[in-house]
């Protein structure tokens, strides 16, 4: 298997556009997150889906923030509108089992100017 | 909420040097995780344990579950090893699933 993967690596955006990151887990993988990483904040879970069902999206920052799995391959997070505070890198991780080690794809680098 | 802590924040160490790099954190968990962050960014899982120690190569990761904290350490330092280590642990209110990520440490091996 190719890994994790994400698409694109790097995002430059102007305020105000809609962003879309993309991600496809590992086959066979239950569980997707999406994390964002920031330098004053680390690493911080923003949402995980099992068997495509999101189950906590409580750190989702905001309304303009939304994430989908509309299957077992595929995962979106879309930032509308973007504004500069999310520049940030933006993984995606899977799993096989919850609570097991997550595989992480490449991360996505966001800049929104 | 479970708080994890890292020391220390960075480690800048010779080849060959023996490196100890800690976690604490404040609730009671099933599992710990540490991962590696390349410089270039990338992050692999290295381990997740729950108790005792694991050994992969030249890496050592210990728990002490009473006392909520581990270790992990590097045997052999070599520049490769150069990477910021993330120490993980469930959230007090989640599953364990719901990660919580410490700071990191940046460790620089000099060749």
């Amino acid at each position: 298997d190719a890994g994790v993967i994400q698409s694109p690596r790097h995002e430059v955006t102007e305020m105000g556009q809609e962003v879309t990151l993309r991600c496809k887990p590992i086959s066979g993988h239950d569980y997707l997150f999406w994390y964002r990483q920031t330098m004053m904040r680390g690493l911080e879970l923003l949402i995980y889906f099992n068997n495509n069902v999101p189950i906590d999206d409580s750190g989702m920052p905001e309304d303009r923030f939304s994430a989908k799995m509309p299957n077992a391959s595929f995962s979106t997070l879309k930032i509308q509108p973007s504004e500069p505070r999310d520049s940030a890198v933006y993984f995606c991780a899977s799993s096989p089992l919850g609570g097991t080690e997550a595989f992480f794809g490449q991360g996505t680098r966001l800049t929104v100017v | 909420k479970n708080e994890v802590e890292q020391s220390p924040q960075n480690l800048t160490a010779q080849e060959g040097e023996f490196i100890t790099i800690n976690c604490s954190y404040s609730v009671g968990i099933s599992a710990l995780h540490w991962l590696q962050q390349h410089p270039g960014g990338g992050i692999v899982s290295l381990f997740m344990l729950s108790s005792g120690k694991k050994k992969h190569g030249r890496l050592i990761a210990t728990i002490n579950i009473q006392e909520k904290h581990s270790s992990l350490h590097i045997t052999a330092s070599h520049p490769r090893d150069s990477a910021v280590y993330i120490c993980a642990v469930p959230g007090a209110q989640g599953g364990s699933e719901k990660l919580v990520f410490g700071k990191g440490t940046k460790l620089t091996v000099n060749p």
